[in-house]
């Protein structure tokens, strides 16, 4: 498999349970912020993303939850399964005028 | 199906010796950008593209060139690679520079 899991945080869930993920993000001006997950061998695969006028945002076993106060963003994966086993990265944006920045990611590893 | 494609996947090659990896997308996207991902750096962004013959660099385009002659295309060259240009490539593209990326299946580059 690819090499770009070493050195991440990981946290590791037992199958049904819930798993939050969070993630800081650094740029008070971010307006637009978004959760990729890349499992091995694959590009990032968009999730869910939420701009910065709500604080909730939900989809299909998944919430993401933006605090601007302290500049945190999470996702909670509902019912966590083996197929979540991968790499969640956050990413950051101001819709000015700059690209996207991606966080450092986390690691999910599945127990069944 | 939409999707990014890229080619080579897989590439092993000698310092000094041009290559070119190229990207394509399918979904009339106006925004392409190249990311190279490293163990503990994460995603970090090469160049991207705003549209056709529209080009900026990223956090670390070094080394690395870029076109864009045409909206579906977006290739990658490396006048003269060098070792440390060893690394996981991924292309990208979305609507706009402000919104959610798909990315390509990744080009995994050596430089011997």
């Amino acid at each position: 498999g690819e090499s770009v899991g070493l050195h991440l945080p990981t946290l590791s869930v037992q199958e049904g349970d819930n798993s939050i993920i969070n993630c800081a993000y650094s740029n008070s001006a971010s307006d637009y912020f978004i959760w990729y997950k890349q499992e091995s061998g694959k590009g990032p695969q968009f999730i869910i993303d939420i701009r910065s006028n709500m604080d909730k945002r939900q989809g299909q076993r998944v919430t993401v939850l933006l605090n601007k106060t302290v500049k945190h963003l999470s996702l909670q994966i509902a019912a966590t399964q083996p197929g979540d086993s991968a790499v969640y990265f956050c990413a950051e944006n101001y819709s000015g005028n700059t690209p996207l920045v991606f966080g450092k990611g986390t690691r999910l590893s599945v127990i069944a | 199906e939409a999707q990014v494609t890229q080619n080579p996947r897989y590439l092993i090659t000698v310092t000094g010796k041009k290559l070119t990896v190229t990207c394509s997308q399918n979904m009339n996207h106006e925004y392409m950008s190249w990311y190279r991902q490293d163990p503990g750096l994460g995603l970090r962004q090469i160049y991207y593209s705003m549209n056709v013959e529209v080009t900026d660099k990223g956090d670390v385009p070094e080394g690395y060139k870029v076109s864009r002659k045409e909206k579906r295309n977006f290739p990658l060259i490396l006048e003269s690679p060098s070792p440390n240009q060893t690394s996981l490539y991924f292309c990208a593209s979305s609507l706009s520079h402000s919104g959610g990326e798909f990315f390509g299946p990744g080009t995994r580059l050596t430089v011997l």
